[in-house]
């Protein structure tokens, strides 16, 4: 089964430091990996995405994104944070196979990573 | 292009009534999903459309439904509300329909915000 882990809650960064916001994965054929970010009241805003090719995927408002797939994972990064940063962050993945089958189109979504920048 | 639009913003129900939630997709875009989130438990799919077929449904009762109109704009619908139904809807919308929606990016509605008191 197609599923999503994001080990850590929240993650705490001073502004101008880099961040990591950890990822991995677990599907069967080849993974589509995702990262949005959701604000307070808001809905989901889409980052980045790895479907194939190069492993560092470029995003919006400067992240960046590394697939390993020996290691299963897909960590979200950023050179230097910034306090308007801060929000709730989510990974998420589709199975190639389940989805070519129509079997799995839904994306599987980690419980999401609070990301707090302080200045 | 004007994003994903939910309406309405905001939702209060009392138990056992119905409500009916509306979506409409990016200009262009064939496929719609629904999503209820929770804190308990987080971001799940509800079901999802095109070509005015449900093509994959989520673990949820049948109390949960939906359906997509021609022009792609889609309506869930949830009947005899229970607390537990208090939640962020999302609707995402994607381009591409058929089985190349794989790669394809969802984009989200800032959501309805259901309260069932």
């Amino acid at each position: 089964a197609q599923s999503v882990a994001q080990p850590e809650d929240q993650v705490n960064v001073a502004e101008g430091n880099p961040l990591t916001v950890k990822c991995t994965y677990s599907v069967s054929g080849n993974p589509y990996l995702f990262w949005y970010v959701q604000y307070p009241n808001r809905g989901l805003q889409f980052l980045l995405k790895y479907i194939t090719g190069d492993n560092l995927v470029k995003g919006s408002y400067g992240f960046e994104a590394e697939f390993n797939k020996s290691q299963t994972s897909f960590h979200l990064k950023k050179p230097s944070a910034l306090v308007s940063d801060s929000a709730l962050y989510f990974c998420a993945v589709r199975d190639s196979i389940l989805t070519y089958n129509q079997a799995g189109t839904a994306l599987i979504f980690g419980k999401g990573t609070t990301l707090s920048v302080s200045s | 292009k004007a994003g994903v639009t939910q309406t309405p913003r905001y939702l209060i129900k009392t138990r056992g009534q119905q409500v009916t939630l509306s979506c409409s997709p990016i200009s262009g875009h064939r496929s719609v999903s629904w999503y209820q989130q929770t804190p308990g438990q987080g971001l799940q799919f509800l079901f999802e459309y095109f070509s005015e077929t449900q093509r994959n449904k989520g673990n949820f009762p049948g109390r949960f439904s939906g359906r997509q109109f021609s022009n792609s704009r889609s309506e869930m619908n949830v009947s005899t509300l229970e607390l537990g139904d208090s939640a962020l809807y999302l609707c995402a919308s994607s381009q591409l329909a058929g089985r190349d929606r794989a790669s394809d990016t969802q984009y989200f509605g800032p959501g309805t915000r259901l309260t069932v008191l």
